[in-house]
């Protein structure tokens, strides 16, 4: 089982901010790497795909960087709607497993 | 507009069964393999099982084999998941979203509590 280790656990942080949250695969992945946000009391919703494919309604402020065991999500500027958890998953193999969590709170 | 909509979360007594419903709308549903995801309480997420787009390719996490069945009706656009041995680790909400490998949409949850 591949296992994603996220840090930091928890970040809180000032608006206008730049904010990186990492992620580490116990072995390459490749780009199998996907990132979604979780507010609360809401379903996640993916982020980014593929390592740094960006979607469509994504704000541009979110990128993702990475490829093989080492992945970056970057939110560009915070704002205060970002407060939320955000979580990587890798589908390079079975089973499917997701990093435990990085909580971003707005200061 | 995608829609996914689950159902069938309820209280059960340890080793009970349920079956959670997932109803798509809004798209080619036979088109896309489908997945469930779960969130204990203050957890973060764990992936439970995936179903290929006609239903003949199923996987599942080690600790729901041989407990969980994951299936499919393309006829009525639903996606399901029979659970039974039900433990207290298994209490959670339960998550159906679309996709094998990126996990596009997700529906808002369904909770199972298991409890005696």
């Amino acid at each position: 089982e591949i296992v994603l280790t996220q840090s930091p656990d928890f970040q809180s942080v000032t608006p206008k901010e730049k904010v990186t949250i990492t992620c580490r695969a116990s072995q390459s992945i490749g780009s199998s790497l996907h990132w979604y946000q979780q507010k609360p009391d809401q379903s996640p919703r993916l982020l980014i795909k593929y390592a740094s494919q960006s979607l469509s309604g994504v704000p541009s402020r979110f990128s993702g960087s990475g490829s093989g065991t080492d992945f970056t999500l970057t939110i560009n500027s915070l704002e205060a709607e970002d407060a939320a958890t955000y979580y990587c998953h890798q589908s390079s193999s079975l089973p499917r497993t997701f990093g435990q969590g990085t909580k971003v709170e707005i200061k | 507009e995608v829609q996914l909509v689950e159902s069938g979360g309820d209280l059960v007594q340890p080793g009970g069964s349920l079956r959670l419903s997932c109803a798509a709308s809004g798209f080619i549903f036979s088109g896309y393999a489908m997945s469930w995801v779960r969130q204990a309480p203050g957890q973060g997420l764990e992936w439970v099982s995936t179903i290929g787009e006609s239903g003949d390719r199923t996987y599942y996490a080690d600790s729901m084999k041989g407990r969980f069945t994951v299936s499919r009706d393309n006829s009525q656009n639903t996606l399901y998941l029979q659970m039974n041995g039900l433990r207290a680790e298994d209490a959670a909400v339960y998550y159906c979203a679309i996709g094998e490998t990126v996990l596009v949409n997700w529906g808002q949850g369904t909770l199972v509590t298991v409890s005696s």
